[in-house]
């Protein structure tokens, strides 16, 4: 099993500025996902992010945007950068080992 | 890629019903599906999955279906009840480490 948890819990940004997500996993894994789920929507997936090498992003999201590190097997962080209000969103973290296993999610509010 | 359709997208239920929800995929080379449960402000957590060396597996009011012929599986929950108000959501992958595709999700009201 993962347990993963996610700082900061929700926040509520002004336009143009950026921040930081945290994702942290109690065991070491190969790969961490990134999705963001907007209200009433599915699980979209931004990103994969490998240790040790750059993340490899899904269509329609790019590194500027979304900068992602991985330092270690067991942490990750998420940029969500010059944000507009389109990007208020839930942002989730999310491990495979075994099964699948997400965050609590970080509620981003963009004025 | 593989694409997931997922059907109702809503569900309303009197408790004590059954519920169905169906989803489809479209790679036949996918053999896991898996069926995460999402509680409102809460994160998606599995509850149960299949692999299709199998047809049906069930853990207690909970079953899935699979008919890899016609590449559908469904989800079944019996003698609902109001805590299994929620979204559900259908998944397909290749299993392993390959990342799965999500179906829409299907929002289930059951009322008392």
């Amino acid at each position: 099993s993962a347990v993963i948890s996610q700082k900061p819990s929700r926040d509520i940004c002004q336009r143009g500025t950026s921040l930081t997500i945290q994702c942290q996993v109690d065991s070491q894994v190969t790969m961490m996902f990134w999705y963001r789920q907007q209200p009433g929507q599915s699980l979209t997936l931004i990103a994969t992010a490998n240790q040790g090498s750059e993340a490899t992003y899904e269509s329609g999201f790019v590194i500027d945007k979304f900068p992602i590190s991985r330092p270690n097997l067991t942490f990750s962080t998420l940029t969500v950068s010059n944000m507009s209000p389109e990007d208020s969103s839930i942002y989730l973290c999310s491990v495979i080992s075994g099964e699948q296993y997400f965050g609590p999610g970080t509620r981003l509010t963009v004025t | 890629g593989e694409n997931v359709e997922q059907h109702p997208s809503t569900l309303s239920v009197q408790e004590g019903d059954s519920a169905v929800i169906k989803c489809t995929y479209s790679d036949s080379a996918s053999n896991y599906f898996p069926w995460y449960k999402q509680e409102l402000g809460k994160r998606p957590q599995l509850i149960i999955d299949i692999r299709s060396n199998v047809g049906e597996k069930k853990d207690q009011r909970i079953a899935v279906t699979l008919n890899k012929t016609a590449k559908h599986f469904s989800l079944h929950i019996t003698e609902t009840q109001p805590e299994d108000s929620a979204v559900y959501f259908c998944a397909a992958s290749k299993g392993g480490s390959y990342i799965p595709t999500f179906g829409r999700g299907t929002s289930l009201i059951v009322h008392p």
